[in-house]
């Protein structure tokens, strides 16, 4: 099942936050989220683990909610370069058992404008 | 040290004709994806790889897409009797196995046209 992530868009000024949420209909041990500028690859920004563990970009932050299975990314005082499309991509928990056959899905991507 | 990489970068084909697309993950990577993304959409799984594992076909759209992999090493992504709506953006990723640490890392992917 893919995941859905809100709000679709946003636009910012230059120096404002912003929060991108993702929803999953399954149980999560883990989020990756990725960035993509128009005509680009995505690019990793961070994995978020269960249990808080984060791995990735130094100025953006992200939460985990295991009840809610939600994760949000937070986006503080947006630079013109945090413009992009953000995915997420939640994993459930059996991703530990090496050679299974669990795919990343991905959710439809947070188009994100930072205007000067 | 080299990333992803995919070829060829563009391809204008006939409609009908079978395309090939090639993906040369990063040295070392068990785990290799390949997505597809249409203009101005998210990222659509088609298939996934993981070391000497059954690959996950789940995400192939019609029995005209097929892909393998060698070892752990290059990968082919074939459309048989292309049509309109395969014109896409084929990107393929690689990761290595331990997932918790281990982001995807993308080439620039295919564009492909069929005409």
């Amino acid at each position: 099942q893919q995941p859905v992530q809100s709000p679709q868009a946003v636009i910012l000024r230059e120096g404002e936050d912003a929060v991108i949420n993702c929803s999953s209909s399954k149980a999560l041990y883990s989020v990756h989220w990725y960035r993509q500028k128009h005509g680009e690859a995505p690019v990793f920004l961070m994995i978020l683990l269960k249990g808080g563990e984060q791995k990735g970009h130094e100025k953006i932050s992200a939460s985990f909610n295991e009840k809610k299975q939600q994760s949000s990314l937070y986006l503080t005082a947006s630079q013109l370069s945090y413009s992009g499309t953000y995915f997420c991509g939640p994993e459930g928990s059996r991703w530990w058992v090496i050679g299974s056959n669990y795919k990343l899905t991905f959710g439809k991507g947070t188009l994100l404008t930072v205007n000067p | 040290g080299a990333g992803v990489s995919q070829s060829p970068s563009n391809k204008v084909t006939e409609k009908g004709k079978d395309v090939e697309l090639r993906c040369d993950p990063i040295s070392g990577h068990t785990a290799l994806y390949w997505y597809r993304q249409r203009l101005g959409q998210g990222l659509e799984f088609l298939i996934y790889f993981q070391g000497n594992s059954a690959p996950d076909k789940s995400g192939l759209p019609s029995d005209r897409f097929s892909a393998e992999r060698t070892g752990e090493s290059v990968s082919t992504l074939t459309i048989q009797r292309t049509q309109q709506e395969d014109s896409a953006v084929y990107l393929c990723a690689s990761s290595s196995g331990d997932r918790r640490y281990s982001p995807l890392h993308f080439g620039n992917g295919t564009r492909l046209t069929v005409t």
